[in-house]
C-alpha cells in the first residue's frame, strides 16, 4: 500500500512565476490536509479538503493561494505570482477520517 | 497566538539515555495528542498519539505521558539510541468520526544522541 505521493519533490520557479504542487493520497483517503513548514519552524497548517469540498482553508493566505482535490486525480495546491516569502517545504497529509494523519515527504519551492 | 508550546528547542542525551520533551496546549477543545518524528529531508512520520481519557500510552521505547489538568504532555524517548537522532513536533487538534481540524504543531525539538 503506497504512502501519500507528492510531487515534484523539489521545484524552482521565478518570482512572479505559478507553482503547482500535487499531492495523491494513501488508498482509501478522502481527507487531504496541506501544511507549510519553514526553515527551523513546525508545520502550519493551510486547508483542508475532502473530495470536491474544501472543509477549512482558515490557515490559507486569502490571495494567490488556492487548493483543489477533484473527484479524479490528485489535491493540488497552486500558489500564483510566486514571491522569495513562499519559498518553503509544502507538506500534504491524507487521512481515511478521525484524527490520524499520514505525511507525504513534501515538495520543496525555491523562489529565486 | 502559539497553541501549543514545545519545549526544549534542542537536547543532547548520551546512548542509552532517556530523552523528555514537553508541550503544553492552551484550547482545551483538543482531542488529540500525536507525536511526530522527522529527519531532514523527510516528511513528519507518526509515532505515538493519545487522547486525553487515558494518562499515559507506551509503544515500544516510546511513551507519552499526558496531564489533562495542567493542558501538558511529554514523550519519554527510553534507551535512546543514535537512530532517534532526529527533530520531534508534538502536535494537537479537534474533531473524530468523519473528519478532524488540521493539526497545531509545535516548533520542534531537535534531539541529538550521542553515542
Amino acid at each position: 500500500n503506497a504512502g501519500v505521493m507528492q510531487n515534484p519533490r523539489h521545484l524552482v520557479r521565478r518570482r512572479g512565476q505559478e507553482a503547482r504542487l500535487r499531492c495523491s493520497p494513501m488508498k482509501g483517503h478522502s481527507h487531504v490536509y496541506w501544511y507549510r513548514q519553514l526553515p527551523e519552524e513546525g508545520l502550519k497548517f493551510m486547508v483542508y479538503l475532502q473530495k470536491e469540498n474544501i472543509i477549512d482553508e482558515s490557515g490559507m493566505p486569502k490571495e494567490r493561494f488556492s487548493a483543489e482535490f477533484p473527484k479524479e486525480g490528485p489535491s493540488i495546491l497552486r500558489i500564483q505570482q510566486v514571491v522569495r516569502g513562499d519559498s518553503a517545504a509544502y507538506f500534504c497529509a491524507s487521512s481515511p477520517g478521525g484524527n490520524i494523519q499520514y505525511f507525504g515527504a513534501g515538495t520543496r519551492l525555491s523562489v529565486l | 497566538q502559539q497553541q501549543v508550546k514545545q519545549s526544549p528547542q534542542s537536547l543532547i542525551v548520551q546512548k542509552g539515555g532517556i530523552s523528555i520533551i514537553n508541550c503544553a496546549y492552551e484550547n482545551t477543545a483538543f482531542d488529540y495528542f500525536p507525536w511526530y518524528q522527522q529527519f531532514p529531508g523527510k516528511g513528519p512520520a507518526l509515532l505515538i498519539a493519545i487522547r486525553p481519557d487515558v494518562s499515559e500510552k507506551k509503544e515500544g521505547r516510546f511513551t507519552i505521558s499526558f496531564n489533562k489538568s495542567a493542558k501538558q504532555f511529554s514523550l519519554h524517548i527510553m534507551d535512546s539510541q543514535p537512530g532517534d537522532s532526529a527533530t520531534y513536533f508534538c502536535a494537537a487538534s479537534k474533531g473524530s468520526g468523519g473528519g478532524a481540524d488540521g493539526l497545531t504543531f509545535g516548533k520542534g525539538t531537535h534531539l541529538i544522541i550521542q553515542p
